[in-house]
């Protein structure tokens, strides 16, 4: 199995509205990452856990809540969002974090901010 | 911004030509890594460079690496209509730890 899955694909929120995007790998992998990609721009690193710890944060505003329950699943949580938010949010998983490793990408979630 | 940049833009081509996309880069890299992603869905990993190869092949893939200008190139033969996607380059800069993507190309290959 090769595959990380997100849901929901597609998101419609109000910026008072609290909602959580779910990312799930069966791999083994150990580190997983949240992006976030603007139409027709690269996608950015928001955050990365490393066994289950945050390692990286990106200097992302706190209305986004990264959270990793278990090395199979990441969670980000969403409080208050602003219009400009609305993107593309990928999630990825990597064996581990060494810099040869190839990083497995899911479908994403297309969130759209009212 | 440590982002590469990624020219051209867009590239629109007829199945059975070639495509080549090319990476400029900032930093001293680990390794360069291509991937592809399809109208705004997840992005799929198509080869790794390390910075000490010259050149890598995967099928119809080919990558080159010059590390002293801080460029590559991906180099598609025989396009199909299936290659169709926005294609990026990512580097792994030495010390971070992470991936820094390109600003993509985005190719077009016509029937």
């Amino acid at each position: 199995d090769t595959e990380v899955t997100q849901t929901p694909k597609h998101l419609v929120m109000g910026m008072t509205n609290k909602k959580s995007l779910k990312c799930e790998q069966h791999m083994g992998h150990r580190a997983m990452y949240w992006y976030k990609q603007k139409a027709k721009k690269p996608p950015e690193l928001m955050f990365v856990y490393s066994y289950e710890k945050l390692s990286i944060n990106e200097s992302v505003p706190s209305r986004f809540s990264p959270e990793c329950p278990n090395s199979s699943l990441l969670n980000l949580h969403l409080h208050a969002l602003q219009p400009e938010d609305s993107a593309l949010y990928l999630c990825a998983s990597s064996q581990d974090r060494v810099p040869q490793e190839t990083q497995y990408f899911g479908p994403g979630t297309r969130l759209l901010v009212l | 911004s440590q982002q590469g940049e990624e020219d051209p833009q867009a590239l629109s081509i007829q199945e059975g030509e070639n495509a080549t996309m090319n990476c400029s880069y900032k930093t001293s890299i680990n390794n360069l890594q291509w991937y592809r992603q399809n109208s705004g869905r997840g992005l799929v990993h198509l080869i790794l460079i390390r910075s000490n190869e010259r050149e890598k092949h995967s099928g119809r893939l080919r990558v080159t690496l010059d590390t002293s200008k801080k460029s590559s190139s991906l180099l598609i033969t025989a396009s199909r209509a299936a290659d169709t996607a926005s294609y990026f380059c990512a580097t792994m800069n030495t010390g971070f730890q992470k991936l820094v993507f390109g600003t993509g190309t985005r190719l077009l290959v016509s029937p």
